[in-house]
């Protein structure tokens, strides 16, 4: 079965110091996958994309994520955290299935320390 | 960048009326739809997509006369919640793509609907 996890509903960190959200997909094919961030009562926010380019991404406000074939990971990464950064992360799969259903995770709740 | 608006943001009503929900594309064209609700504290859950010109395609356990969609044009659909009850309460969001089946998705900024 084809599934997005992202492996920690929540996570915790300090100003300053490096953020990792870790997604992991099952696909029998070759996806297209997201990060999107989502703050309280507000839509989702593209953050970056892979789509069979470049293995690194490099999106908004600082953010990465590497796509890694042989883990089937995706996880987003930033060097430094920043207060504005708490919110809800959701990675997001596109084309695991016939049709390009859009699959979402759970969502990881990343908080910021002062 | 693409822009997804989405209005109103917030409403209240009262049980058994019916409150719609716009979605707008409003620099690209939208064939294609997508309706989810969230419950606090979840992911997003698909309801239905809607199809500019022809009848929305519902997720399985969303109730198509409850929940009913218009996409009427290539830029807006609609979402109506007919005869709301309080369990209809939660945060509803569309997104649309703006080009191609495997672009990324556009969000608007949700509505939070709240049924009394």
């Amino acid at each position: 079965a084809q599934s997005v996890t992202q492996l920690d509903s929540h996570v915790s960190v300090s100003e300053g110091t490096p953020v990792l959200l870790r997604c992991n997909y099952s696909s029998s094919y070759s996806p297209s996958l997201f990060w999107y961030v989502q703050h309280p009562n507000k839509g989702l926010q593209l953050l970056l994309k892979y789509t069979s380019a470049a293995t690194l991404v490099k999106g908004i406000n600082g953010f990465e994520a590497e796509f890694k074939k042989s883990e089937t990971s995706f996880h987003l990464t930033k060097p430094s955290a920043h207060m504005s950064d708490a919110a809800e992360y959701f990675c997001v799969v596109s084309g695991i299935t016939g049709g390009f259903k859009t699959i979402f995770g759970a969502g990881t709740r990343l908080f910021v320390k002062a | 960048g693409a822009v997804v608006s989405q209005h109103p943001s917030r409403v209240i009503c009262k049980s058994g009326t019916s409150v719609k929900i716009e979605c707008r594309s409003l620099d690209f064209q939208a064939t294609t739809m997508f309706w989810y609700r969230q419950f606090p504290k979840q992911s997003l859950m698909l309801m239905a997509t809607s199809n500019e010109g022809s009848k929305a395609t519902y997720e399985q356990g969303v109730e198509k006369d409850k929940f009913l969609i218009n996409h009427a044009s290539l830029t807006l659909s609609t979402l109506t919640v007919t005869s709301a009850h309080p369990e209809d309460s939660s945060f509803y969001i569309c997104s649309a793509r703006s080009t191609g089946d495997n672009s990324p998705l556009h969000f608007g900024n949700g509505t939070r609907l709240t049924v009394t």
